[in-house]
């Protein structure tokens, strides 16, 4: 089975900009989370789709938004980025997203803000 | 509030040294469960394993093996007799079964491990 995959895997963009980044889950899972990795931060999560639904979200802006397609595959979106949006996003797929469905994650996208 | 702790930020061994990775979780909901995940340079975490509040037996795969204790809201990491390729960063998370919590993982901040030939 394929595992989670993340495009593009790298991304340069300056302040002001809008970025889209896109993962496609295991197949079969439904769920989709979304989380953001930064040095001082560590990982926090963004929010969590099903069903192309958003169930849950967290302590982010509204500058980050999301959405998941029929088939499952996930974008999230980045408006008017901001110098501290420079981090790995990593997305992490489940059969639906319960408590105690393992979440498998892809490599990742490495944003850097200039 | 829920919260996960990894008070080692760092720490360094020689080969065939065995070694702990401590956890410490905050979290009121009785229904929860504790993963570990490594992530190797590459970037992406690989999971490990997951343990659920109800069952506290340990556990042991390979050399690798897990100590989770209730009373003490521990879920600590033993890798015996490292290797050059353990080194990574390890992370403790905590997933809750409360309303509204679905697809959310609590990450500890992670330990780095560096295993020295």
């Amino acid at each position: 089975k394929a595992g989670v995959t993340q495009t593009p895997r790298y991304l340069i963009k300056t302040r002001g900009q809008q970025v889209t980044l896109s993962c496609s889950p295991i197949s079969g899972h439904r769920s989709v989370s979304w989380y953001q990795q930064t040095p001082g931060q560590g990982l926090q999560f963004l929010f969590e789709y099903f069903s192309e639904t958003q169930r849950n979200k967290g302590n982010f802006p509204g500058r980050f938004s999301g959405r998941q397609f029929s088939n499952s595959r996930s974008e999230m979106n980045v408006s008017t980025l901001e110098l501290g949006d420079s981090a790995l996003y990593l997305c992490a797929s489940s059969l639906i997203g319960r408590d105690d469905n393992e979440q498998f994650f892809g490599p990742g996208t490495r944003l850097t803000v200039l | 509030a829920q919260k996960v702790t990894q008070a080692q930020t760092e720490i360094s061994v020689v080969e065939k040294e065995d070694v702990t990775l401590d956890c410490v979780y905050e979290t009121r909901d009785t229904t929860y469960y504790l993963f570990w995940y490594k992530q190797p340079p590459s970037g992406e975490l690989v999971f490990l394993i997951r343990r659920n509040s109800f069952d506290e037996q340990n556990e042991i795969s390979g050399r690798y093996s897990w100590n989770f204790q209730k009373s003490t809201s521990s879920f600590n990491f033993t890798i015996t007799a490292s290797q050059v390729v353990d080194s990574a960063v390890y992370f403790c998370a905590l997933s809750e079964r409360g309303s509204g919590n679905t697809g959310k993982l609590i990450f500890g901040q992670g330990t780095t491990l560096q295993v020295k030939p």
